[in-house]
């Protein structure tokens, strides 16, 4: 069965750095590419950047280019998206989501990490 | 990289049909045979319901339907029931590993 299990909820100030993850099981993890999607509170979904973990080829949203880093682990099969500093901005729910490298859309989906900053 | 453009909001009874739209780019949807369309219930993670415009995914029921024509791409939803009453979203490749989505259409089944 095929999972794509993220890290719990966190609560963070503003200057705080973070990392979240998204493991995959069930499949080929080098077989298809992870993309990270943001949900702000209320509001719709938001392409962040997409990583083909064969060989960590990134691509960012220019929205989010310089401020997040997307990088994945592939002896442990996960996926990570770190801030080096979080604003109150970030606050959203984060889904990590996978495609087929020769498929264009998204077929299994995360549950969500829900990233809380405040000070 | 502007956002796709979705109605805010449709409704409809139980057992009719309904329609949500979905406006991009001659540099999006226009331009290649790759919209996806998402159900998210509240509280839950999106589902992917049609894929390359008009493809079903496996368990996915056939009461949902897509299609394209130019820079519009629609989803119909036929037979409504409760359970449909969701978040709608498009999405649409745009080149060079870059994707982009729609606003979000809240259906409520009246």
């Amino acid at each position: 069965e095929v999972q794509l299990v993220q890290s719990g909820a966190e609560v963070k100030k503003p200057g705080e750095s973070l990392r979240i993850s998204c493991e995959g099981s069930g499949y080929t993890f080098t077989n298809y590419w992870i993309t990270w999607v943001r949900q702000m509170p209320g509001k719709g979904l938001e392409w962040m950047g997409t990583i083909d973990p064969s060989d960590s080829y990134t691509n960012y949203s220019p929205s989010f280019q310089g401020h997040v880093t997307i990088s994945v682990d592939r002896s442990t099969t996960t996926a990570y998206m770190q801030w080096s500093s979080l604003k109150t901005s970030d606050t959203a729910m984060y889904y990590c989501t996978r495609q087929g490298q020769l498929v264009r859309h998204f077929d299994y989906w995360g549950q969500g990490t829900l990233v809380t900053v405040s000070s | 990289q502007s956002a796709l453009t979705q109605p805010a909001s449709v409704s409809g009874s139980p057992g009719q049909s309904i329609t949500i739209s979905c406006t991009g780019t001659s540099r999006d949807v226009g331009n290649y045979n790759l919209v996806s369309w998402y159900q998210q219930h509240p509280g839950k993670a999106p589902k992917l319901i049609i894929f390359e415009n008009i493809k079903r995914p496996s368990g996915v029921s056939n009461r949902f339907s897509g299609s394209k024509s130019a820079n519009t791409a629609s989803l119909t939803i036929s037979g409504l029931q409760a359970e449909d009453e969701a978040d709608y979203y498009c999405c649409s490749f745009a080149g060079s590993i870059t994707w982009v989505f729609g606003g979000g259409t809240k259906l409520t089944v009246l």
